[in-house]
């Protein structure tokens, strides 16, 4: 399984677009890249997935690049609510493949 | 998204007792189901994968006598704790897998396990 590296944590504000990027430089070719948000006593919830180039969805969008050796997770305008901890997720695509979480990045967000 | 449902969400039970958390996919079926266990500020850890209709696969360093797991159909997986002990306390969160073009994890909502 790829291995990922993200910042440990990151700060904003409310209303600014938050970039969060994540490394895997050993990433397969049938991997998928895949974002969850977390918050305390909770379980992750699933945000957004992608292959290549770029994905929006709702909630955010997820840049890769052409190499696939990064992603960009990027929250528009986020709120107060933002406030959570951010796993990247490299799986290679065959079932049953179980998720290995890094440390992932812990958004503040302030008003 | 896809829903999986998780009860209880807290439970309180003295050492020595067993305790069985129930893990659900409620729109969709998941041949696999995966359990994970969350210390405070600290990431997942994955405990075992649970394939329905045959055994779950243990990681390593997890006791498969003390953590039992069911998964006896396509939207239900069973981790059973048993024995528990105080260092047993922790929070226990199970994933169902939704297969497409990128398999894709949704979580129940985690269960608190305390155990005096």
């Amino acid at each position: 399984l790829a291995k990922t590296t993200q910042p440990i944590s990151m700060d904003s504000y409310e209303g600014q677009e938050v970039n969060i990027t994540c490394s895997h430089n050993n990433i397969a070719t049938n991997d998928y890249i895949t974002w969850y948000q977390q918050f305390p006593s909770q379980g992750p919830r699933f945000i957004i997935q992608g292959y290549k180039t770029k994905v929006t969805n709702e909630v955010a969008s997820l840049f890769i690049p052409a190499d696939r050796k990064s992603s960009t997770l990027s929250l528009p305008r986020v709120s107060l609510s933002d406030t959570a901890v951010y796993y990247c997720l490299v799986a290679f695509n065959q079932a049953g493949t179980a998720l290995i979480f890094g440390k992932g990045t812990t958004l503040s967000v302030s008003s | 998204g896809a829903v999986v449902s998780q009860h209880p969400s807290r439970v309180i039970c003295k050492s020595g007792t067993s305790v069985k958390i129930e893990c659900r996919s409620l729109d969709f079926q998941a041949t696999t189901m995966f359990w994970y266990r969350q210390f405070p500020k600290k990431s997942l850890m994955l405990m075992a994968t649970s394939n329905e209709g045959s055994k779950a696969t243990y990681e390593q360093g997890v006791e498969k006598d003390k953590f039992l797991i069911n998964h006896a159909s396509l939207t239900l997986s069973t981790l059973t704790v048993t024995s528990a002990h105080p260092e047993d306390s922790s929070f226990y969160i199970c994933s169902a897998a939704q297969q497409g073009p990128g398999e894709k994890l949704f979580f129940g909502s985690g269960t608190q396990l305390s155990v005096l």
